[in-house]
């Protein structure tokens, strides 16, 4: 079962614009981590935020999580052509590296 | 170098013919897992390993196998695959204790 699932699936920007994308989740977490995937290549982890956190920074990403909405935000400032990727939500929901993932947002930067 | 090494890469067998996907990682890590990657449906967690010789079912493991008798390596075995397993998998490890997962790049699997 999907934990996770990104809002919206789809995301067309051009350079310089930032992306923003949103993750909803049903059951309590012990932690949010946002991952990215290049076509077809391995998933490759970009930031993690507990439960305890309301916004973690990393560059130019930006993460928020709310508890009580149960969804978390991503946020790419300044994108790039090489930002180009998919990018996922996953929940720990018991620290045990049990990552539930959702679906994914696609993100395309045009130059 | 730290990585997670899958092989093969990509691979097209038959109904019913036996294969093993092999995975190792290089850090030292207790926790391993498998996931499958499937159009529209996102990653499934297959099997997932705690620790050596300690192996438990995720969220789709029917169909496959796996054993970790070294803590280095973590090997999915399809006994008898069929043509709902074609699909793009991942094997990924980290720390027990939780935070982020190193992947490794994928095995492609097409049967027949």
């Amino acid at each position: 079962s999907q934990q996770g699932e990104e809002d919206p699936q789809a995301l067309s920007i051009q350079e310089g614009e930032n992306a923003t994308m949103n993750c909803s989740y049903k059951t309590s977490i012990n932690n949010l981590q946002w991952y990215r995937q290049n076509s077809g290549r391995g998933l490759v982890h970009l930031i993690l935020i507990r439960s305890n956190e309301r916004e973690k920074h990393s560059g130019r990403l930006r993460v928020t999580l709310d508890t009580s909405k149960k969804s978390s935000s991503l946020l790419i400032t300044a994108s790039r052509a090489a930002d180009t990727a998919s990018y996922f939500c996953a929940t720990d929901r018991a620290a045990g590296n049990k990552l539930t993932f959702g679906g994914g947002t696609r993100v395309l930067v045009k130059p | 170098e730290a990585q997670v090494t899958q092989n093969p890469r990509y691979l097209i067998t038959v109904t019913g013919k036996k294969l093993t996907v092999t995975c190792s990682q290089n850090m030292n890590h207790e926790y391993m897992s498998w996931y499958r990657q499937d159009p529209g449906l996102g990653l499934r967690q297959i099997y997932y390993s705690m620790n050596v010789e300690v192996t438990d079912k995720g969220d789709v493991p029917e169909g496959y196998k796996v054993s970790r008798k070294e803590k280095r390596n973590f090997p999915l075995i399809l006994e008898s695959p069929s043509p709902n397993q074609t699909s793009l998998y991942f094997c990924a490890s980290g720390y027990r204790g939780g935070g982020e997962l190193f992947f490794g790049e994928g095995s492609r699997l097409t049967v027949l």
